[in-house]
């Protein structure tokens, strides 16, 4: 059974701050996907990566996968009070024609005006 | 265009009660999967539904069954409730038809609706 782990659990930061979250399996990725989950909504699918060492920037935030497709981090530069939120990462799983998302347990950030 | 509806929002029963949460795919979407997230921990795999049947379950007892209807809406039912059944209650639409069989990678836009918060006590 494929286990996401995810680190920090929890991050206080002040607004401005850099933060760098990461996400680490026990298998390799099929397709890594990050997502960002507010309170009261869904996950919201931020990127998805495909290629080891693929590196892919949206906006102020930079997710890079690693080289052997069992790591990521995220990084968000000059964080923002918007970027609250439970920061999730997931592989996508594929059987046949059908498929499903194993999630890591999250990063929980918290962003200080 | 309505985003991914669940229905209700909030929900309190007694163990040993049966649940039915409910869910509205995003326009032209076929495919529902459900989640359960329980409290700080990323979201776990229930079962898959498209052609209103299902197509792939993850490690849930038989308590949890699902079902999907003609218009692409689905249900997901819980019996002989537990108090560890208390957990926000996912489902996620996505449309088959943007599969790309031929290029050896699968294009995932799924999205979540806001969930069915569940508390058993």
């Amino acid at each position: 059974t494929q286990l996401l782990e995810q680190s920090p659990q929890f991050l206080s930061i002040q607004e401005g701050e850099n933060l760098t979250v990461y996400c680490n399996s026990s298998s390799v990725f099929s397709s890594l996907q990050w997502y960002r989950q507010e309170p009261g909504e869904g996950p919201v699918l931020l990127v998805t990566v495909v290629t080891g060492g693929e590196v892919k920037k949206l906006k102020r935030l930079t997710f890079q996968f690693g080289d052997a497709r069992k790591d990521s981090s995220l990084h968000i530069t000059a964080a923002q009070p918007g970027d609250t939120g439970l920061y999730l990462c997931a592989d996508l799983n594929l059987m046949d024609s059908s498929y499903k998302l194993i999630f890591g347990s999250g990063t929980r950030l918290l962003v200080r005006p | 265009d309505a985003g991914v509806t669940q229905s209700p929002t909030h929900l309190i029963k007694t163990r040993g009660q049966q649940v039915t949460l409910r869910c509205s795919p995003k326009s032209g979407h076929d495919t529902v999967s459900w989640y359960q997230q329980a409290l700080g921990q990323g979201p776990q795999f229930i079962f898959q539904y498209y052609e209103e049947e299902e197509r792939q379950r993850g490690n849930f007892p038989d308590r949890f069954s699902g079902h999907q209807f003609p218009n692409y809406s689905s249900e997901l039912n819980v019996n002989a409730l537990l108090l560890g059944d208390s957990a926000l209650y996912l489902c996620a639409s996505r449309d088959r038809g943007r599969n790309y069989p031929n290029s050896g990678r699968f294009r995932n836009e799924q999205y979540f609706g806001p969930g069915t918060r569940l508390t058993v006590t």
